[in-house]
């Protein structure tokens, strides 16, 4: 069965510094992958998908991910960071005929 | 294109009581996907409906219940509410299932539950 690992429940940056929110997964044949951000009192909303078409996926908002199979990981990144993206964010995985499974979230403070 | 809509937003019900919530797909999507938030266990996955067809179905008890109607509308039944079952239910629609990159799924905002 696959999983994801998310890696901090919290990550606080200041605003302009570099996002960096971890995301490890486990699954026994190639998985589709993706990240999701939350905003308060909303559902959930997607900023990007890898597909195996490219290991460097670009998203919505200037966020992307790598895909990193040696690794197993799919770390999200933007490289300013801004107030507005302050929210909870989710990594999720499935392969094949299965549903999306999430990871815990990890929520992202932005100072100013 | 309208999103997902579902009602009600908040309710508050008492234990033992049972509860129905409702989804409204977007048009088109045939896959209803319901799933349970809390703080503590994040999201987990009850069901997945397509075309009127249970297609997955999560690790819940069978207080849980769900079914789809020809318009793809859904809804979600909890029975004998217990004090556990406090969450955000997330109802996600999309065009042909879970299961599919090419059909990513589309969030409502959610039914908060509080059970008192």
């Amino acid at each position: 069965a696959q999983s994801v690992t998310q890696l901090g429940s919290h990550v606080s940056v200041s605003e302009g510094a570099l996002v960096l929110l971890r995301c490890n997964y486990s699954s026994s044949v190639p998985p589709y992958l993706f990240w999701y951000v939350q905003y308060p009192n909303q559902g959930l909303q997607l900023l990007l998908k890898y597909t195996s078409a490219a290991t460097l996926v670009k998203g919505i908002n200037g966020f992307e991910a790598e895909f990193k199979k040696s690794e197993t990981s799919f770390h999200l990144t933007k490289p300013s960071a801004h107030m507005s993206d302050a929210a909870e964010y989710f990594c999720a995985v499935f392969s094949g005929n299965t549903p999306l499974v999430f990871g815990k979230g990890t929520r992202l403070s932005v100072i100013a | 294109k309208a999103g997902v809509t579902q009602t009600p937003r908040y309710l508050i019900k008492t234990r033992g009581q049972q509860v129905t919530l409702s989804c409204s797909p977007i048009s088109g999507h045939r896959s209803v996907s319901w799933y349970q938030q809390t703080p503590g266990q994040g999201l987990q996955f009850l069901f997945e409906y397509f075309s009127e067809t249970q297609r997955n179905k999560g690790n819940f008890p069978g207080r849980f219940s769900g079914r789809q109607f020809s318009n793809s509308r859904s809804e979600m039944n909890v029975s004998t509410l217990e004090l556990g079952d406090s969450a955000l239910y997330l109802c996600a629609s999309s065009l042909t299932g879970s299961g599919s990159y090419n059909s990513p799924l589309h969030f409502g905002n959610g039914t908060r539950l509080t059970v008192t």
